[in-house]
């Protein structure tokens, strides 16, 4: 079964660059059926998508992040890779990668664990 | 921007049926999804397209719309169902995602 794992800092200083991966395991990141997504939650609050990408390298972004976002992929690795310049204390949070399916209604319906990034100095 | 509007927080007597709802500020051409999240726990999705359930998803939980508003059903609310909730959306220029802020579900 596919499984998602998130790897990188926990902790950033601000005005960084956060960079994350996610490794797939169980499954091809290559599928044309899906795309490969970021979400984050700040400590006690709800979830926001960051953004994603389809195996072919297209990739989509939440215009409030847009500016500071990049997500990539490594299809030899099975990884792809999310990186969020200019941090500051508003971007800790607990990072999730995910995988989005559905061709009209998208739904994320595999997510990984999450990991925890704190931007401090 | 786009925005989806939930409930901060539902409360729901053991066995009893609740209705949690995310109003969207337009018209949507897509489905919601809708997700359950428990304490320090990724979230779940528990509900995706018209009205389906992802296998292992007990049938009591279930999904309809009328107009800008999605619904999530709960029928026969159990003890385990205590957790929060998430609406998802395509978004009105169908190139990237929104969830609505989420509302907690407590079961009395």
């Amino acid at each position: 079964q596919l499984q998602l794992q998130e790897s990188g800092p926990g902790l950033v200083k601000p005005s960084e660059t956060l960079s994350l991966t996610c490794t797939v395991s169980g499954g091809s990141i290559s599928s044309s059926s899906y795309h490969w997504g970021w979400i984050r939650q700040p400590p006690g609050k709800g979830l926001e998508w960051i953004g994603s990408i389809y195996y072919s390298g297209t990739t989509y972004y939440s215009p409030s992040l847009k500016s500071r976002v990049t997500i990539s992929v490594d299809t030899s690795k099975n990884q792809f890779s999310l990186k969020l310049s200019s941090v500051t204390a508003a971007d800790t949070a607990v990072y999730y990668c995910a995988r989005e399916v559905g061709s009209i209604d998208h739904s994320i319906d595999i997510w990984g664990q999450g990991t925890m990034v704190t931007v401090s100095s | 921007s786009s925005e989806l509007t939930q409930d901060p927080a539902v409360s729901v007597a053991l066995g009893q049926t609740v209705r949690i709802t995310c109003q969207a500020d337009s018209l949507r051409s897509y489905h919601a999804s809708w997700y359950q999240q428990k304490p320090g726990q990724a979230p779940v999705l528990v509900i995706y397209g018209k009205n389906n359930r992802p296998s292992g998803i007990p049938d009591r939980f279930s999904g309809s719309s009328s107009g800008n508003t999605a619904s999530l059903t709960i029928t026969g609310a159990q003890a385990e169902d205590e957790a929060d909730y998430y609406c998802n959306y395509r978004g009105s220029s169908g190139d990237h995602m929104i969830f609505g802020g989420g509302t907690k579900l407590t079961v009395l």
